[in-house]
């Protein structure tokens, strides 16, 4: 089946840094959604991204659909004690009706002071 | 606009038996999308409804269903519970245009079921 590999796996910051993450998928996605977890609750949406190429931003967040639509990234600029938490990048298939999305594995951001 | 709800946040059961989860959609939305959390597994679709009808359906067991009313509101059910279907259970909605091929789904704040 269809597996996304996110990395990194986990990060370790400074404040007032800037933090970059990845997707990549072995198969073709429409959508690119990236996600922000907080422990014990849903994932809050980040961004969307709809088109190969694509780049969008989000307050001090920037993200980009791959030209290949195989991949995206994730930036945060400036980073600050509340963007502690789990990012997930997640996928929307290309093919037939399927609307599931595959999820990567996350990646924990820490930020410290 | 009120956001994705789900009930009850948290619920322990025993093995063995049976539980219902129940997820309200932003209003205006109708697929539903139910997913599973757990650390090893990470997050993994279960199934989606979209107008009381399942479209979807991930790698489950049957033991896995569910359903949805006229109002998109759906309800999980799990039974038979195992150990193993201790997890965070989310739920989420999105609009599900006809004949669009994207899509954006909004998730709730999951029900966390522990099986003893």
């Amino acid at each position: 089946g269809q597996q996304l590999n996110q990395s990194p796996q986990s990060m370790f910051i400074q404040e007032g840094e800037d933090v970059s993450m990845n997707c990549t998928s072995s198969s073709i996605f429409n959508t690119w959604l990236w996600y922000k977890q907080d422990p014990g609750e849903g994932p809050v949406l980040l961004i969307a991204l709809y088109k190969a190429g694509e780049l969008t931003s989000n307050g001090r967040l920037t993200a980009q659909f791959g030209i290949t639509r195989k991949d995206s990234f994730l930036n945060i600029s400036a980073s600050i004690p509340s963007d502690v938490g789990i990012y997930f990048c997640a996928g929307l298939p290309s093919s037939g009706s399927a609307r599931q999305l595959t999820f990567g594995s996350g990646t924990q951001l820490t930020v410290l002071p | 606009k009120a956001g994705v709800t789900q009930t009850p946040r948290y619920l322990i059961k025993t093995r063995g038996q049976q539980v219902t989860l129940s997820c309200s959609p932003i209003s205006g939305h109708r697929s539903v999308s139910w997913y599973q959390q757990t650390p090893g597994q990470g997050l993994q679709f279960l199934f989606e409804y979209f107008s009381e009808t399942q479209r979807n359906k991930g790698n489950f067991p049957g033991r896995f269903s569910g359903r949805q009313f006229s109002n998109s509101r759906s309800e999980m059910n799990v039974s038979t519970l195992e150990l193993g279907d201790s997890a965070l259970y989310l739920c989420a909605s999105s609009t599900r245009h006809r004949g669009a091929s994207t899509d954006t789904q909004y998730f709730g704040p999951g029900t966390r079921l522990t099986v003893l």
